[in-house]
């Protein structure tokens, strides 16, 4: 089946810091791909849809300069945190949608991230 | 736009007993999807309905899809501690998938 791997699955950096997390799809293309954060014990908040070779497409509310998107190839998303504050202390997840296999999104295993 | 609610939030039950969680749309849909997030991880898709009045089952889980296809409901039979996690329904956008906000399963052994 689908399959996308997120990486890395855990990061902690400190205030000010940059964060990148990447996510592929390993054996399907992805002209598309999607964000969510998740805080605990609390659902799905999608952030931004990310458009391969075009800009990615914000939710209301999100910070575009904040969490910064690349989707340079079908295969390859990126979220990069910029200067990262604990308050950015979530867990980041990644999706995309295999496309007419009616298997559902497949999402990647999540990153959780630490800002200290 | 469109919005999926799902109840309830939270359903602690004993072992051996059963579990339903139910998901209403804002709009028809074209399909409905659930999917199961176990604690610490990341959601998984379970299963999709297409037609009206659709009813799949996958051995003590059974998904119901609405004669308006407005609603759905996943059905647990006889729940084990293999259950525990969070069960999200989620509906087609505007080129996106739209989550209820889930149910949380705990189970007691």
């Amino acid at each position: 089946g689908a399959v996308v791997s997120q990486h890395p699955s855990w990061v902690i950096c400190k205030s000010g810091t940059s964060v990148k997390i990447e996510c592929r799809s390993l054996d399907f293309q992805a002209t598309t791909m999607f964000w969510y954060r998740q805080f605990p014990k609390q659902s799905l908040m999608l952030m931004a849809t990310s458009n391969e070779g075009s800009k990615a497409t914000y939710e209301q509310g999100v910070e575009k300069d904040k969490f910064l998107i690349n989707h340079a190839s079908l295969t390859l998303s990126t979220l990069t945190v910029t200067s990262a504050h604990p308050e950015d202390s979530s867990f980041y997840i990644c999706s995309a949608d295999p496309q007419g296999a009616y298997y559902g999104y497949t999402f990647g295993s999540g990153t959780r991230l630490t800002v200290v | 736009g469109q919005q999926v609610m799902q109840i309830p939030q939270y359903q602690h039950v004993q072992e051996g007993e059963d579990f339903t969680t139910y998901c209403n749309s804002s709009t028809t849909l074209s399909n409905i999807q659930w999917y199961k997030q176990r604690p610490g991880g990341h959601p998984v898709f379970l299963i999709q309905l297409v037609k009206s009045g659709e009813v799949k089952k996958q051995k003590r889980l059974t998904f119901q899809f609405g004669e308006a296809k407005k609603n759905s409901s996943l059905h647990i039979t006889a729940t084990q501690t293999t259950d525990v996690g969070t069960y999200f329904c989620a509906g087609p956008g505007s080129e996106k998938l739209v989550f209820g906000k889930g149910t949380k399963l705990t189970v007691n052994p």
